[in-house]
């Protein structure tokens, strides 16, 4: 039971433009959402978090969006660079521990 | 600050071997966690501890799995025997107390014939 889907396994891009990254979850208890980054051969790096009492949060060039009647979060990228190619991981937690569900997450290959 | 450690980083070994990974968190952090990610998944949590006490090891198969942290600094999680499907990156990461960013290692690469 995958509680945490990021339905796209890649997205391709062209520099300069926006990024959009999607996550689905099905747990209504998760209220703290996190988008990791990860390069090859790398551990995931944190990039942006959310809680539910909000629903949008920015941090430069990338924002995140809740959605929570839809149970939907996003992730963009604006202006996206080709250093931003990676994969990315949407996960959620809930407020009783600190055990993050992890999706399954989304290439993102953005050209010169 | 040092980020986590982890060793080795790339592991090979047949089926029915042992094996066993090391990792050392983040200075001053309490929490230590590992977790399996397999080629094209998320990294799924195997155990989280809480200085040297478990926190949660619901999904760690602990019929070949076992992992430590005696002194509440460093970790080990072995796998004894191992099977194919246990080809996977384990991932460390670990976290302050109570907060929710998790800040995770380079990984070791397991690879099981």
């Amino acid at each position: 039971d995958q509680q945490v889907k990021q339905n796209s396994p890649s997205l391709s891009v062209q520099e300069g433009r926006i990024s959009i990254l999607n996550c689905d979850y099905t747990n209504s208890m998760f209220d703290y959402f996190l988008w990791y980054k990860k390069y090859p051969a790398e551990g995931p790096t944190f990039l942006i978090s959310i809680s539910s009492i909000k629903d949008k949060n920015e941090d430069g060039r990338f924002t995140v969006f809740l959605n929570k009647s839809a149970k939907h979060l996003s992730l963009h990228i604006v202006p996206s660079q080709p250093g931003d190619s990676a994969v990315y991981f949407c996960a959620a937690n809930n407020n009783a521990g600190n055990m993050l569900t992890f999706g399954g997450g989304t290439r993102l290959m953005v050209k010169p | 600050e040092a980020g986590v450690a982890q060793s080795p980083r790339y592991k090979i070994i047949e089926k029915r071997q042992s094996v066993a990974f090391w990792c050392n968190p983040i200075s001053g952090h309490a929490t230590l966690y590992w977790y399996q990610q397999i080629l094209g998944q998320g990294p799924k949590l195997l155990i989280q501890f809480q200085n040297n006490g478990v926190v949660d090891d619901s999904q760690l198969p602990k019929d070949r799995f076992s992992a430590e942290r005696l002194k509440g600094v460093d970790s080990t999680l072995k796998i004894q025997p191992a099977k194919l499907e246990d080809s996977a990156v384990y991932l460390c990461a670990s976290s302050p107390v109570w907060t929710d960013t998790q800040y995770f290692g380079p990984g070791t690469r397991l690879t099981v014939l």
